[in-house]
């Protein structure tokens, strides 16, 4: 069965320093997303990404964070300078289209910030 | 702002009982989708409601979709320690999460 792929798995990094996120998604898939959930909390939507461009972004989604998708296969999130707070699981998911169509998610980068 | 309320929070049953669980808004959604979640993990995408007062069932798990498209309920029927999990109701249009309701079965 496809499935979304993140990797690394677990990421620490120091204050202020750049990471990139990285995510294949289910191949047939034309809609991306990042998510994030703090530990305990929720998870939050952070970005929706189509046809090589944001389509909807929250408003945690600050000019620290920004996504792109490389090739036929990546998509990626960066963050530019990490803060404490952005310590977090990072989930990506996938779908087929909007609306009803169900997202498919990773399992998730846990990304720590020293 | 859109918002999904979950009750509730936590829920400890033992095995072979009833429960069920709520997802409530005072926003009306033109879908919304159950996940559970394994700690570490990502949320599962378990089923999609769209029409106002579906019911879909899942094997032991009932659910529904308000007929005003505002809430969704999740019934499950004889618990097993295997649906021991973080329940998540997620709605389209503006990608919104509840806290989730995390349910323990009891062996």
């Amino acid at each position: 069965e496809p499935e979304v792929t993140q990797t690394p798995s677990h990421q620490v990094t120091q204050m202020g320093q750049e990471v990139i996120l990285r995510c294949v998604p289910i191949s047939n898939h034309l809609y991306f997303y990042w998510y994030r959930q703090i530990l305990g909390q929720k998870v939050e939507f952070l970005v929706s990404f189509y046809n090589n461009e944001i389509s909807e972004k929250s408003e945690i989604f600050d000019d620290q964070f920004s996504v792109e998708r490389p090739d036929g296969s990546n998509f990626t999130l960066k963050i530019r300078s990490t803060k404490l707070e952005d310590s977090a699981m990072y989930f990506c998911a996938s779908s087929e289209g909007t609306g009803a169509y169900e997202q498919y998610f990773g399992p998730g980068t846990r990304l720590t910030v020293t | 702002t859109q918002l999904l309320e979950q009750s509730p929070q936590f829920l400890s049953i033992q095995e072979g009982e009833n429960l069920t669980v709520y997802c409530n808004s005072s926003s009306v959604f033109s879908s919304l989708q159950w996940y559970r979640q394994e700690p570490g993990e990502g949320p599962v995408l378990l089923v999609t409601v769209v029409t106002g007062g579906e019911v879909k069932k899942l094997k032991r798990l009932t659910f529904q979709f308000g007929d005003a498209r505002k809430d969704s309920s999740l019934h499950i029927t004889a618990a097993q320690p295997g649906d021991t999990g973080l329940y998540l109701c997620a709605g389209n249009g503006k990608i919104i999460f509840g806290k989730g309701t995390r349910l323990h079965i009891l062996p």
